[in-house]
């Protein structure tokens, strides 16, 4: 069942630092990753995505590396500014569909 | 781009009444719609998959006579939470499907609060 009172990991950089986040996803057979920010009180919202059959891809300040051998998802963001902070979640898909199962995320604090 | 919106963003109500939330994709159609429940701090849990036309699929342990889905368009489903009580108490968000490109939408949540 769901626990009550978990506390988030959290990440705190400076503003103009690199961030890291990292996921680690839990099937195999998962071949479609997305990851997630989310702002306190909204819906998810897009950041980057990724299929199994690449292990780095890049957006705007940001870059989704995975290690399939390891089940590990990460997110780097470039230049960390404080309209980053947020929650930011990966999320994995286990079939054809968009079926997402998101992972426990992470809370980014970014100082000025 | 595509919009997903859910409605209401926010509701009080007392325990033992419904609930109905709406999450409807605005300049596309949406075969499939998601429905996650996100208590404070933790990660959205997939509550069911609801398809057009079809009934609903639940996950593991959520209730389907407590949380009724009703996909009636490929533009509109509704999540009711039936007999609310305070434990329902959560963060809601639905997810749409573009059927025309498969990629995935948000809602952006509906804050329920049973007293």
């Amino acid at each position: 069942g769901e626990s009550v009172g978990l506390h988030l990991p959290t990440l705190s950089v400076q503003e103009g630092d690199n961030s890291i986040i990292n996921c680690a996803y839990s099937n195999s057979a998962s071949d479609y990753f997305i990851w997630y920010k989310q702002e306190s009180g909204k819906g998810p919202q897009f950041i980057i995505d990724i299929r199994s059959n690449m292990d780095k891809r890049q957006g705007q300040r940001v870059t989704v590396l995975l290690n399939k051998t390891v089940k590990h998802l990460s997110l780097q963001i470039a230049a960390t500014q404080p309209g980053d902070s947020a929650v930011y979640f990966c999320a994995e898909n286990k079939g054809n569909n968009n079926d997402m199962r998101f992972g426990a995320g992470t809370r980014l604090t970014v100082k000025p | 781009g595509a919009v997903v919106s859910q409605h209401p963003s926010r509701v009080i109500c007392k325990s033992g009444t419904s609930v109905k939330i709406e999450c409807r994709s605005l300049d596309f159609q949406a075969t499939t719609m998601f429905w996650y429940r996100q208590f404070p701090k933790q990660s959205l849990m997939l509550m069911a998959t609801s398809n057009e036309g079809s009934k609903a699929t639940y996950e593991q342990g959520v209730e389907k006579d407590k949380f009724l889905i009703n996909h009636a368009s490929l533009t509109l489903s509704t999540l009711t939470v039936t007999s609310a009580h305070p434990e329902d108490s959560s963060f809601y968000i639905c997810s749409a499907e573009d059927r025309g490109n498969e990629k995935l939408f948000f809602g952006s949540g509906t804050q329920l609060s049973v007293l």
